[in-house]
């Protein structure tokens, strides 16, 4: 059993690049967000879905689009990519309101 | 005013002791909570969850909540230097739309030291 999956695990942008950062459970969860953590700053929400061709804004979603066309897969959109971008971006799933699985991360670097 | 404050950190406790973690939070309607663990580089990690005032133990560790106080704790007892670790506070306020989304505090660092 995978879990949340997510990739790549470390990338390097050039301001204004562009890159998708792929998230995958196999849990059958409806719920999926994607958190950035910066440090010091705990977490802080991206997106997230309920479901299959549900989303919605989280806390912090400019600069960032998602996609949920199927039950699994979230993937994150990072659009002419910043400097403020830099962090680590995890993926999550849920049951209902339970407590989240996480995905292992991804460092990202806007350089 | 923060949602989700974690107390200040780091903190450093002798292996055996017990480590106190403290969180407030801000929505009244809050109604689940959770404690995360995150080790270096890692992804954080489910450790205990909470949804009704009292005490909730699950081997060494021990979550209390007081939602009259607005407050959630975490105690490790008999601390070793493995749960040197961030502890990440994080509460639902799922009511009405709020689906599952939580809230997490910034985190506090604690280091057992041998």
């Amino acid at each position: 059993n995978a879990g949340v999956t997510q990739t790549p695990k470390f990338r390097i942008l050039k301001i204004g690049q562009s890159m998708t950062l792929q998230c995958t459970q196999d849990m059958n969860h409806n719920y999926m967000y994607w958190y950035r953590q910066d440090p010091g700053m705990g977490l802080k929400l991206i997106y997230y879905s309920v479901g299959a061709g549900i989303t919605d804004k989280g806390e912090v979603p400019n600069g960032y689009n998602v996609s949920r066309s199927t039950t699994e897969d979230f993937p994150l959109r990072l659009e002419l990519a910043a400097p403020s971008q830099t962090s680590v971006y995890f993926c999550a799933s849920s049951f209902d309101r339970g407590g989240y699985t996480f995905g292992s991360g991804t460092r990202l670097t806007v350089v | 005013q923060k949602e989700v404050e974690q107390n200040s950190g780091p903190l450093s406790v002798p292996e055996g002791a017990i480590a106190s973690l403290n969180c407030t939070y801000s929505d009244r309607v809050s109604q689940s909570f959770f404690w995360y663990r995150q080790y270096s580089g890692k992804s954080p990690e489910l450790i205990m969850s909470i949804y009704s005032n009292g005490d909730k133990e699950d081997g060494r560790f021990t979550a209390q909540l007081n939602k009259a106080s607005q407050y959630v704790s975490l105690l490790i007892r008999d601390s070793q230097p493995s749960d040197s670790a961030t502890y990440l506070c994080a509460v639902n306020n799922a009511g009405g739309t709020s689906y599952g989304k939580l809230t997490f505090g910034q985190g506090t660092i604690l280091t057992v030291h041998p």
